[in-house]
């Protein structure tokens, strides 16, 4: 069965610091990559995507994510995080079905 | 264009009372999904449908879970009778019609319903 780990479940940083949260999944077919993002008390929202093409994908709010297919990852990066990063950030994956693959989340607590 | 909507935002009920949360997915969407989310299970897909047919409802709980999808633009989940342990945020989230894989793009996801069961 596919499967998403998403390595870290708290991460605290301060402001300016870099960011990397790992992601990795269990699938050796072709996938639809996804980040999403879910601030305080409101609903997921979409970072970014990969489909296909160019493995670096850009995102809103300055988010990165690198598709390494040797790997099975999809990290997200973000070079200078700042207080309203704050937020729990879900790694997701689909195979070609309907259903989509929600990883558990990681929570960031960026300190001002 | 108005999002995923989610109804009642709040829905606070006592346990043994039947609970009817509802969604109107996105125009156009034809892929429908409903989640619960807790401090301590994370996020857990209940079912979902697909052109308003429910495809996979292997994430219900329990019997006390039902959804339904009678059109494409409306679909309900209902808990008879609540329980306290159904305390948590339901999400519906919905899906374009999928390019590239099939059925494959980013879901749209509801507000919300935080369900309080006392």
């Amino acid at each position: 069965a596919q499967s998403v780990s998403q390595h870290n479940h708290h991460v605290i940083l301060s402001e300016a610091a870099s960011l990397e949260l790992g992601c990795n999944y269990s699938y050796g077919g072709t996938v639809n990559l996804f980040w999403y993002v879910q601030y305080p008390g409101q609903h997921l929202q979409l970072l970014l995507k990969y489909f296909s093409g160019d493995p670096l994908v850009k995102g809103i709010k300055g988010f990165e994510a690198e598709f390494i297919k040797s790997k099975f990852s999809f990290n997200l990066r973000k070079p200078s995080v700042q207080w309203s990063d704050t937020a729990e950030y879900f790694c997701a994956v689909n195979a070609g079905g309907f259903k989509t693959i929600f990883g558990a989340g990681t929570r960031l607590f960026v300190k001002a | 264009d108005a999002g995923v909507i989610q109804s009642p935002r709040h829905e606070v009920t006592e346990m043994g009372q039947e609970v009817t949360l509802r969604c109107k997915p996105i125009s156009g969407h034809n892929s429908l999904f409903w989640y619960r989310q807790t401090m301590m299970r994370g996020l857990e897909l209940l079912i979902y449908f697909n052109n308003n047919v429910p495809i996979d409802d292997s994430g219900m709980p329990e019997d006390r879970f039902s959804a339904k999808m009678p059109n494409a633009s409306f679909s309900t989940l209902k808990i008879q009778p609540s329980e306290p342990r159904d305390s948590a945020v339901y999400f519906c989230a919905s899906t374009p019609r999928g390019r590239g894989l099939a059925g494959g793009n980013e879901q749209f996801f509801g507000p919300g319903t935080r369900l309080t069961v006392l």
